[in-house]
């Protein structure tokens, strides 16, 4: 079956200091990577979708100057988060798109900033 | 402006009724409509989803209801459970090249079912 595996599962970081997520698709061939923040008491905030062959997508309020995103091929794709401070913490989805457009969550990265 | 709006906010009822959650978009573009819940500590994960060409889907206990020309839909739990307590987000996605895969979240209904 399909699945999406994230790592890390929990960080901790300083104020000021960045931190490197990775996102993997296993048992399909992801087209889309999307990368959400779901912050404690909100829901989903899309920060950028990544597609294979085209250009990566920030949506406003993200940038990849703040949330640089590598996505080498269909089953893996990182972000990392830079200068983290503390309106960044929260979980963060990895969003994979298979087939007939049904997307499949990791178990996210949830971070703490300190 | 929210283009994916659900209600209620919360949702309490009692173990074997039916409970409803509404969800109403904007985009018309949207063509893929998919519910997801979330247990506390835990990630998102895909329940059911609908796509336009039917105004009905059903999967065991969970029935989706599409109203395409009101751009409506709604999540019917039948006979609901403890275990079924949980936070229900409707997304919604539209088919058209930059877009696939870029899902847009309602803020959640919480639903809580007491024994």
């Amino acid at each position: 079956g399909a699945l999406v595996y994230q790592y890390p599962r929990r960080t901790i970081c300083k104020s000021g200091t960045s931190m490197r997520m990775e996102c993997q698709a296993v048992g399909f061939q992801a087209t889309s990577v999307a990368w959400y923040r779901q912050s404690p008491q909100k829901t989903f905030e899309l920060i950028a979708l990544s597609t294979v062959n085209s250009a990566i997508k920030y949506e406003q309020n993200f940038t990849q100057e703040k949330f640089p995103i590598s996505h080498p091929n269909l089953s893996f794709s990182s972000m990392t988060v830079l200068n983290a401070y503390l309106e960044d913490r929260g979980l963060y989805l990895c969003g994979a798109t298979g087939a007939q457009d049904t997307q499949y969550f990791g178990p996210g990265t949830r971070l703490l900033v300190l | 402006q929210q283009q994916v709006r659900q209600s209620p906010q919360s949702l309490t009822v009692w173990e074997g009724e039916t409970a409803i959650l509404n969800c109403s978009y904007e985009d018309s573009t949207f063509d893929y409509f998919p519910w997801y819940w979330q247990f506390p500590r835990e990630s998102p994960a895909l329940l059911i989803a609908i796509r336009p060409v039917s105004n009905k889907k059903e999967d065991g206990r969970f029935t989706i209801f599409f109203n395409k020309r009101e751009k409506k839909l709604s999540l019917h739990i039948t006979d609901s459970q403890p275990g079924d307590s949980a936070t229900y987000f409707c997304a919604a996605s539209a088919r058209t090249g930059a877009n696939t895969g870029k899902l847009t979240f309602g803020h959640g209904t919480i639903l809580r079912v007491h024994p």
